[in-house]
């Protein structure tokens, strides 16, 4: 069974540049999350999607973080204009269902400098 | 104060020895524990899982619950090389909107040959 694939897996921008990353789910999964990991903490939540809805997006910075899921399959996060705190690793997770026993599987992730 | 705590080390041991990991949390309506693994430049894996209060044994891997402290464990057996990676603590509750899973800032393990 193929994993959640991400990419680009690397990308360096200057601040105030634009950049999106894509992510492509485990087949049937119907929930998808983007979560980022500054280094040294871990993931947290920026949205989260149930098929192509947004169920959480509460600690997504909206003036410039932008996500969608169209048809309910692949996803896509987009930063613009960046600022150099958000050079993180941006991991797409999916999971067949939402709730208690939904279990995460996560992509490898793609890691933003920004300079 | 953090929803959950963990100690980010680093720790380092000697291989076949007994590893402890932990975490304490704030939030009590947190049901369901987690433990994953994550390898260096690779995406979170899940470990264990466990629902509310008690043990979870899986291998040499054995997760302990207690709400009661609002503490989780996770014991390593006979550590190997293999399990050198960052072990992050995640946790939810069952209500709604409460379910979003919050993790730990990871503990680095090294385990030397």
């Amino acid at each position: 069974e193929a994993g959640v694939a991400q990419s680009p897996r690397y990308k360096i921008i200057e601040k105030r540049q634009s950049v999106a990353f894509w992510c492509n789910p485990i087949s049937g999964h119907a929930t998808l999350y983007w979560y980022q990991q500054i280094l040294g903490q871990g993931p947290k939540l920026l949205i989260q999607f149930q098929n192509n809805g947004v169920v959480d997006d509460s600690q997504l910075p909206k003036d410039r973080f932008s996500a969608e899921r169209l048809k309910g399959v692949d996803s896509t996060l987009k930063i613009q204009p960046a600022k150099l705190e958000d050079s993180a690793v941006y991991l797409c997770a999916s999971s067949l269902e939402a709730g208690e026993t939904g279990e995460l599987f996560f992509g490898e992730g793609s890691r933003l400098t920004v300079l | 104060q953090k929803e959950v705590e963990q100690d980010p080390g680093p720790l380092s041991v000697p291989e076949g020895a007994i590893v402890s990991l932990n975490c304490t949390y704030s939030n009590s309506a947190f049901q369901y524990f987690m433990w994953y693994r994550q390898y260096s430049r690779k995406g979170p894996e899940l470990l264990m899982y466990t629902y509310s209060s008690g043990n979870k044994e899986d291998g040499r891997f054995t997760a302990q619950v207690d709400k009661s402290s609002k503490y989780i464990s996770l014991f390593i057996r006979d550590s190997q090389p293999s399990d050198s990676a960052t072990y992050l603590c995640a946790m939810r509750g069952s209500n709604f909107g409460n379910e979003k899973l919050t993790f730990g800032t990871g503990t680095r393990l090294t385990i030397i040959p």
